[in-house]
């Protein structure tokens, strides 16, 4: 089973700053089937990068995914208020199943 | 507009079966490609994936829950049901469906329900 270690566990910044998302897998992710998720407080996980690279329907810009192998990003361009909430990666497409990092918690400075 | 929901029951004891349905619309689960996974979530903690059953009754379990976990659909419902056996106070947590797609792989979640908790306590 493929193990995702999410890191910094949490990362604080300011609006308007850039944030860098790590997710390292413990082997290689077959096609870059990773995805990656936001999740606020009280609320589902939404799903915000597929393919490693896709954006989801509705997404804004100013997030991006990027990466394949075992080492991927998540990038928020410039934080905006609505930004700040925990972020989840999730590998598919291995054998025997899906997995996802512990997650990385975005807070305001 | 695909939505989905979590239901069933908010408490149950140590050892008994966990019984949960999730019901959907705005998506056929007899569509080709079309599938309704579960993923539950422990109170501060991180999310954990369960199950899924695709279109075409193929069914994919968590290894390391596999033996507790039965998952079916009822496509004239639009229903997925996921029975958990014997109970634990550590299976207390927010149980999510959500709707997924089969590349020739099992893949990502695209869209969610709002989640259900479940405690597990006597």
């Amino acid at each position: 089973e493929i193990v995702l270690t999410q890191s910094p566990g949490t990362l604080s910044l300011s609006p308007g700053e850039r944030a860098t998302l790590s997710c390292r897998a413990s082997q290689s992710v077959s096609s870059s089937y990773l995805a990656w998720y936001q999740q606020k407080p009280g609320q589902a996980p939404r799903l915000l990068i597929y393919g490693a690279s896709r954006r989801a329907t509705g997404i804004p810009d100013r997030f991006s995914g990027s990466g394949s192998g075992t080492d991927f990003t998540l990038t928020i361009s410039r934080l905006e208020p609505e930004d700040f909430a925990v972020y989840y990666c999730q590998q598919y497409g291995s054998s025997p199943g899906l997995t996802f990092g512990g997650g990385t918690k975005v807070e305001i400075k | 507009q695909i939505t989905l929901k979590e239901s069933g029951p908010t408490l149950v004891k140590p050892t008994q079966t966990l019984t949960l349905t999730c019901t959907f619309s705005g998506f056929s689960l007899s569509t080709n490609g079309v599938g309704v996974g579960w993923i539950r979530q422990p109170p501060g903690k991180a999310l954990e994936w369960l199950a899924l059953i695709y279109w075409d009754d193929d069914k994919r379990y968590s290894p390391s829950l596999k033996s507790r976990l039965t998952i079916t659909k009822d496509t004239s419902k639009n229903q997925v049901v996921l029975t958990m056996t014997n109970m634990d106070p550590v299976d207390t947590a927010t149980y999510y469906c959500a709707h997924s797609w089969w590349f020739g792989v099992p893949s990502y979640f695209d869209f969610w329900g709002q989640g259900t908790l479940v405690t597990v306590s006597s």
